[in-house]
């Protein structure tokens, strides 16, 4: 089936750095990927739907001066917070859709703690 | 309003007892219908879907849902629990009538005691 793969699955950083976060679709090429937050004990919150080679779409409340999303290729997204601080500290998940299935493939997760 | 809901925020059952996580979504055209699983620190892992055809659908690891129209539910199910199936289950939507966009319920915590 198809897979989704996220790097880095864990990352710590100091207060005010930046941290990048990359989302592959590793055999389909996916034109729309979304990424998504969780907060412990909770569901997924949708932050933006990322488009290739256009701007992503942020979901309402989502700082997109804070939360940069490129989606450059077809196989590619990345998503940077800028500025970290430990409020931002939380699990992102990534997904990317098939055209061809209309299912919705799951990275494994980054896990960002922010000291 | 459209939304997806899992009326259980949590669920225990012994091993061996049968097993159903509710969902229910309020949209005005049937959207495709998904569970997901979730292990603690772990990603998401698709455990069935539903797009239109079949209205009782097979999933992995014993799951199978039932969606039944009349109530907007797509309810999942499993006759025997395993100890491995302690996990966060997720019901979602998606597909055209969403707007191409996905949504998850809040989830349901399933505890599994011996």
């Amino acid at each position: 089936g198809a897979v989704v793969s996220q790097h880095p699955s864990w990352v710590i950083c100091k207060s005010g750095t930046s941290v990048k976060i990359e989302c592959r679709s590793l055999d389909f090429q996916a034109t729309t990927m979304f990424w998504y937050r969780q907060f412990p004990k909770q569901s997924l919150m949708l932050m933006a739907t990322s488009n290739e080679g256009s701007k992503a779409t942020y979901e309402q409340g989502v700082e997109k001066d804070k939360f940069l999303i490129n989606h450059a290729s077809l196989t590619l997204s990345t998503l940077t917070v800028t500025s970290a601080h430990p409020e931002d500290s939380s699990f992102y998940i990534c997904s990317a859709s098939s055209v061809f299935t209309g299912e919705l493939f799951f990275g494994e997760g980054s896990r960002l703690t922010v000291l | 309003a459209q939304s997806v809901t899992q009326p259980d925020i949590h669920i225990t059952v012994s091993e061996g007892a049968s097993l159903e996580l509710r969902c229910n979504y309020s949209y005005g055209a049937t959207p495709y219908l998904f569970w997901y699983v979730q292990s603690p620190g772990q990603g998401l892992q698709l455990l069935l879907k539903y797009f239109s055809g079949d209205t009782l659908v097979q999933g992995i690891k014993g799951f199978e849902a039932e969606f039944k129209r009349s109530q907007s539910s797509f309810n999942l199910r499993k006759p025997s629990v395993h100890w491995s199936d302690a996990a966060e289950y997720f019901c979602a939507v998606g597909g055209p009538n969403t707007g191409n966009q996905f949504y998850f319920g809040t989830g349901t915590s399933l505890t599994v005691i011996p």
